[in-house]
């Protein structure tokens, strides 16, 4: 049972254009949700999370966006950069502060085209 | 850089042997979780302690078990290896009133 899916296993963007990283979850007790990117050989790093109690959080190019109704969030990067490929995986977290568990997807691999 | 450290990086063992894997957090991160992530997959959450107590397991047998330490070091012990074993281990530690966990650069385990 996938509680968090991520249906797009790749993507291919240009340079310069925005990404879009798309992640559902069947899970209304999850109160946090965060992106995690990940390149070869290394661990996976926090990029951006937003809490149940928001829509959007931002952070310079990275935005996520939550529609809690759709259990739907995403994460846009604009503009994207080479540097951006990898792959991203989105987790969700139920817990008290502090001692949270994540379950994540199972990622999406981004490409960005110079 | 994390400040998570994990070793060794990259292992190798025979089916039926037993592993640890060792992680060492910054300090004041009372909270690791382990997580294996299999070829192709997200990482699926084994347990994780808390003040050097188990806080939660996964889906995960028995003979996956860990501790952690007061200096902030925890272990990922795993016995009876089994070939499905065969995975990239990843430690996660966070601080106190903190959402993101910080992740190691993983232990990349064989059984052969």
């Amino acid at each position: 049972d996938q509680q968090v899916k991520q249906n797009s296993p790749s993507l291919s963007v240009q340079e310069g254009r925005i990404s879009i990283l798309n992640c559902d979850y069947t899970n209304s007790m999850f109160d946090y949700f965060l992106w995690y990117k990940k390149y070869p050989a290394e661990g996976p790093t926090f990029l951006i999370s937003i809490s149940s109690i928001k829509d959007k959080n931002e952070d310079g190019r990275f935005t996520v966006f939550l529609n809690k109704s759709a259990k739907h969030l995403s994460l846009h990067i604009v503009p994207s950069q080479p540097g951006d490929s990898a792959v991203y995986f989105c987790a969700a977290s139920v817990g008290a502060s502090g001692t949270y568990k994540y379950i994540f997807g199972t990622g999406t691999r981004l490409k960005v085209l110079a | 850089e994390t400040g998570v450290t994990q070793s060794p990086t990259h292992l190798i063992k025979t089916r039926g042997q037993q592993v640890t894997l060792r992680c060492s957090s910054q300090s004041g991160h009372n909270t690791v979780s382990w997580y294996q992530q299999a070829l192709g997959q997200g990482p699926q959450f084994i347990f994780q302690y808390y003040r050097e107590e188990e806080n939660g397991r996964g889906n995960f047998p028995p003979r996956f078990s860990g501790l952690q330490f007061p200096n902030y070091s925890s272990e990922l012990n795993v016995n009876a290896l089994e070939l499905d074993d065969s995975a990239l281990y990843l430690c996660a530690s966070s601080l106190p009133e903190q959402t993101e966990a910080f992740f190691g650069q993983g232990t990349r385990l064989t059984v052969v």
